[in-house]
């Protein structure tokens, strides 16, 4: 299986303040990696997908980078609604396998 | 408009049998290259990838649940369904479809949640 490992744990920020997550492959996935949003009692809602595709809907704010095995996710100015757990996810091959979470709140 | 809803018992004993329904609309499981796949996710925690169904009909199931795991879909193509047999604790979760064709997961179902417990 490819592990996925993915950090920050937790991140606290200001409004306006540009964050960003990480993840990383065991092995190379061939940007097949996608970030996924969920805030607290609903399902996750996929963000980016091909590791750099913004998703139909999406804020640009929201940006995907990354290649081989390293990719990050960046919010630039953080807005009270970002407040969400966000997971990374490859789906480069079976089985899929996602990011232990990232769980973004407002300094 | 794609939807997709899961239904199952919410509760259960421990060594039972869990039977899930995922009821979508707005696409065909039967158009190529679209896919269903269920995943879980205990309270607190990451998501776990169980198993996935495609529209010829072939089955994916994560190797470390496979013994266990069983996904069909009905011959309309519009339910989807997973086993889980001798479930225990570790099985209480929300249990979630979600639709895909060549890439990600790009639409999730609300979620149901199962509680085994005795």
């Amino acid at each position: 299986d490819i592990q996925m490992t993915q950090s920050p744990a937790s991140l606290s920020a200001s409004l306006g303040e540009t964050v960003t997550i990480e993840c990383r492959a065991s092995e190379d996935i061939y940007n097949g990696l996608a970030w996924y949003q969920q805030k607290p009692g609903k399902s996750p809602q996929l963000l980016i997908y091909n590791a750099n595709s913004l998703h139909t809907g999406v804020p640009s704010r929201f940006s995907g980078s990354g290649s081989g095995t390293q990719y990050s996710l960046k919010i630039n100015s953080l807005q009270s609604e970002d407040v969400a757990s966000y997971f990374c996810q490859q789906y480069y091959d079976y089985p899929f396998t996602f990011g232990s979470g990232t769980k973004l709140e407002i300094k | 408009q794609v939807t997709l809803k899961e239904s199952g018992p919410g509760m259960l004993q421990p060594s039972k049998t869990l039977s899930l329904t995922c009821s979508f609309s707005g696409f065909s499981l039967s158009t190529s290259g679209m896919v269903v796949s269920w995943i879980r996710q205990p309270s607190g925690k990451s998501l776990e990838w169980l198993a996935a169904i495609d529209w010829d009909g072939d089955k994916y199931y994560n190797p470390s649940l496979k013994s266990r795991l069983t996904v069909s879909k009905d011959t309309s193509n519009t339910q989807v369904f997973l086993k889980i047999t001798s479930v225990d604790i570790a099985d209480t979760a929300t249990y979630y479809c979600a639709r895909r064709s060549t890439g990600p997961f790009d639409y999730w179902g609300q979620g149901v949640m199962v509680t085994v417990s005795s």
